[in-house]
């Protein structure tokens, strides 16, 4: 099993732009998250995804958007970036929605510059 | 409002010695808690979570409801376990489902 995939690994963009990043999760999972990580930070929860439903939202704006697909992957898109956008952007699959005994399997990331 | 504290950006200690990162909560109820760990080079993974009790690697962590903590220890640290280690309470009530974690420790062992 490959584990849970992103793509693309790098991008760099211009502010303004727009975004899509791609997450596959592990065979069976059913629920996708993104995180933010911003350099020197912990992971910051962006969105929870379960059986093609959001399940949770954190403090972001909403020039963030996700979806969940019916094959359970998941992309995550970003409008008029800013700067402050550059990042790495994981992604999490779980069985389950995330917590209580539930277990997050990451992806690699992918890592967002915005010029 | 919810929040988790991990006061140490950086330790660094030689081998053999103890290691303990320090991870406070702040959460009404009882939040599920877990360790994530990434080497270098690797995923962010689960380390252990306090449900199940275990060790893992030699680490063990502590709940202290008292003090809303959950620290993370090992009695004779190794060069391997260098690492960023973020604590990570499932906050139960009022959850939108997520994990939150804190800022992380980068453990460094020396030989």
């Amino acid at each position: 099993d490959a584990g849970v995939t992103q793509s693309p690994t790098h991008l760099i963009k211009t502010r303004g732009q727009h975004v899509t990043l791609r997450c596959s999760p592990i065979s069976g999972h059913k629920s996708v998250s993104w995180y933010q990580q911003v350099l020197g930070q912990g992971p910051q929860f962006i969105f929870q995804y379960y059986e093609k439903e959001e399940r949770g939202r954190g403090n972001f704006p909403d020039r963030f958007s996700a979806r969940q697909f019916p094959n359970y992957s998941s992309e995550l898109n970003v409008n008029a970036l800013l700067l402050g956008d550059s990042a790495l952007y994981l992604c999490a699959s779980s069985l389950g929605l995330a917590g209580g005994s539930g277990e997050l399997f990451f992806g690699e990331g992918s890592r967002l510059t915005v010029l | 409002a919810q929040r988790v504290t991990q006061p140490e950006k950086l330790l660094s200690v030689f081998k053999g010695a103890p290691v303990e990162l320090k991870c406070n909560y702040s959460y009404s109820g009882s939040p599920e808690l877990f360790w994530y760990v990434q080497y270098s080079r690797q995923r962010l993974q689960l380390l252990l979570r306090h449900i199940s009790r275990e060790s893992i690697k030699g680490f063990t962590a502590d709940l202290n409801k008292g003090e809303t903590s959950f620290h993370l220890k090992k009695p004779f640290a190794q060069e391997e376990d260098s690492a960023m280690y973020y604590c990570a309470p499932y906050p139960l009530e009022g959850s939108q489902g997520n994990l939150i974690f804190g800022k992380g420790t980068k453990l460094s062992v020396k030989p």
